[in-house]
Formats: C-alpha cells, structure tokens, sequence
C-alpha cells in the first residue's frame, strides 16, 4: 500500500531534549516536505527536499533540521526543543516537478513541556 | 508566512444540501489542491486542479480552478453525515519554487 509514515504519532517531551519526528515513504517520491498546523494558522511548511541531498527552508524554519541522505527518508530534527513547538506535524512528499499532488502522513503530535 | 484566505471558517447544514466553499490570494497559482482531513488523520487529497478555468469532479465533488489564478472554490453536492470534516485548500506557485500555501481549514458539519 502506498503510504506515508511518520513516527511517533504522539510524543511528549520536556524542553531541551533532542528529538527526531521520522518520515518514510514507499513510492518512490522525489519530493518530500513537512509541515506543522496549529489552531487558527492552517499548514505551514517547515522544510522542504526536491530530491537526495537537496534540501531548502519553507515559511517556519527556526528550531528545526532536516535531512535527506535517501529518496525514501526525511526526518525532522529539533535539536532544542521549546513549548512553542508543541504543534501537530505532517510528512508530506509528491512524485515529481509535473505534478502538484502532495500525500500527506498521518500526523505527529507533539507537546514540549 | 502566507496563507490563503478560506471562507466559511465553519459551517452547520442538513443532510442533502449542497455546500460551497472557496480561497482566494493575492498571488498567482499554478496548481490548486483541495484536502479534507479527519479527525486524528492526515488530508487526504480530494481533488488537484493544473489549468486556469479547469472544471474538475470526484463524485459528489466539484472544484474550479479560477480564471484569474487567485481562486478556487470546492462544492459538496447532497451532504452526507460523512462529509463531516476539515476541507481546506492548497496552492503551488509556479516556475522555480516548489512551495505550497495553504488555506485555513472549513470546518463542515452536517446535521442529519
């Protein structure tokens, strides 16, 4: 089955403690993305990849990593974590430059205390 | 960062009625996507639209893509109580950037 997967789907952790939110995808996709949504403010883009080692910054970067060392994998790494990153967070990725579909993950949540 | 302006930000309607929501921006889009998304889930793409004046059905689904480029609106037709959801929409800039903007989310929830 085609598919997404993102882990943990539910985390919570203190401030300061490194963590990694991991993404994989079984399509073969070239594009890879993630996203945070918060109440009132919809999905922003953290990071983006348009393939292996290409990797560029979306509208909400500070505070995150990312890193794409195969097509298949793009983790997002929070090496200090603050409350201001408690949020609920998708992997998203799409085939290629033609087309605008993106498929989503089904979510982390996640709470800094 | 940018966000689309989606409207209504939520709406109550009976079972069998017909639904429409819409986004607008001030920027210029090359593709407009629109997503529902459940309660503890992803979004799940509803329907993706590439062509100015693009006229696009999935069931009881329709969506259009705005002549203008800085539109789009989804209707519902005849709700079910499983239409009950999150719609919101996305927009992919074109040439040279693969970012996408995304609307705020219409909340729908259908009385049976």
């Amino acid at each position: 089955e085609a598919q997404v997967t993102q882990n943990p789907r539910y985390l919570i952790t203190v401030t300061g403690k490194k963590l990694t939110v991991t993404c994989s995808q079984n399509m073969n996709h070239e594009y890879m993305s993630w996203y945070r949504q918060d109440p009132g403010l919809g999905l922003r883009q953290i990071y983006y990849s348009m393939n292996v080692e290409v990797t560029d910054k979306g509208d909400v970067p500070e505070g995150y990593k990312v890193s794409r060392k195969e097509k298949r994998n793009f983790p997002l790494i929070l090496e200090s974590p603050s409350p201001n990153q408690t949020s609920l967070y998708f992997c998203a990725s799409r085939k290629g430059q033609n087309t605008g579909e993106l498929f989503f993950g089904e979510g982390s949540r996640l709470t800094v205390l | 960062g940018q966000q689309l302006n989606q409207s209504p930000q939520s709406m109550f309607i009976q079972e069998g009625e017909d639904v429409s929501m819409n986004c607008t921006s001030s920027s210029i889009f090359n593709t407009w996507l629109w997503y529902k998304q459940d309660p503890g889930e992803g979004p799940v793409l509803l329907i993706a639209l590439y062509k100015a004046g693009e006229l696009t059905s999935n069931g009881r689904l329709t969506a259009q893509f705005g002549i203008t480029r800085k539109d789009s609106f989804l209707n519902i037709s005849a709700s079910i109580p499983s239409d009950v959801g999150i719609y919101f929409c996305a927009g992919k800039f074109t040439s040279g950037t693969y970012k996408y903007i995304f609307g705020t989310g219409t909340r729908l929830k259908v009385l049976a």
